[in-house]
């Protein structure tokens, strides 16, 4: 059964840090890796996704790195801002679209 | 596309009553899973359709949920009757065709709160 493990459970930074959050996983035989973002009370907006067969992926800010031997993804979150306060979560399937596992998120403050 | 879209976005009801959570999945998708997201226990999967047909629904609590999905544009989670403990917050996801680059993409959910 494949279980997902987020650390920290919360985190507080200055504004303009770096940081780094991560995501280990029991199970790799994973077919991809994805990061969300979650406000409060709102939905889960997509991040990042990183094939299985990718070692990392950039979206302006953020990059994420996955080593599927060792079951870990990161989470880089650079320069950091107000703005990106939010509980961030990895999620991976099983296998094609078996539905996603979630860990339980990591609560970032960023304070200004 | 407007994404997936969920409605009410709140509901409260009395114990006992029926609920109705509607879903309209992304055009095109052929998977939808319905998620139930609370404190203690973080996102879990109640059940998932491929092409209309449920594929597993070990995820579902109790015979008290139900889940429907007529066609492909529409899904129903439905509890009755409802209990204090089934508040939560509940998602709906769609997803495309099984590749390596599918993403899922979640609704803005429905907060559930059962008095």
């Amino acid at each position: 059964k494949q279980e997902v493990t987020q650390i920290p459970a919360a985190l507080s930074v200055p504004e303009g840090e770096n940081l780094v959050l991560n995501c280990s996983f029991t199970d790799s035989a994973i077919y991809n890796l994805q990061w969300f973002r979650q406000d409060p009370g709102k939905g889960l907006t997509s991040l990042l996704l990183i094939q299985s067969s990718q070692r990392e992926q950039t979206s302006g800010r953020l990059n994420a790195s996955l080593d599927k031997s060792s079951g870990r993804s990161t989470l880089y979150i650079a320069a950091s801002q107000p703005g990106d306060s939010a509980t961030y979560l990895c999620a991976v399937p099983k296998s094609g679209n078996t539905p996603l596992v979630f860990g339980k998120g990591t609560r970032l403050s960023v304070i200004a | 596309d407007a994404g997936v879209i969920q409605s009410p976005r709140h509901e409260v009801t009395e114990m006992g009553q029926e609920v109705t959570l509607r879903c309209k999945p992304i055009s095109g998708h052929d998977y939808l899973f319905w998620y139930r997201q609370t404190m203690m226990r973080g996102l879990e999967l109640l059940i998932y359709f491929n092409n209309n047909v449920p594929i597993d629904d070990s995820g579902m609590p109790e015979d008290r949920f139900s889940a429907k999905m007529p066609n492909a544009s529409f899904s129903t989670l439905k509890i009755q009757p409802s209990e204090p403990r089934d508040s939560a917050v509940y998602f709906c996801a769609s997803s495309g065709q099984a590749t390596q680059d599918t993403e899922a993409f979640f609704g803005q959910g429905t907060r559930l709160t059962v008095v």
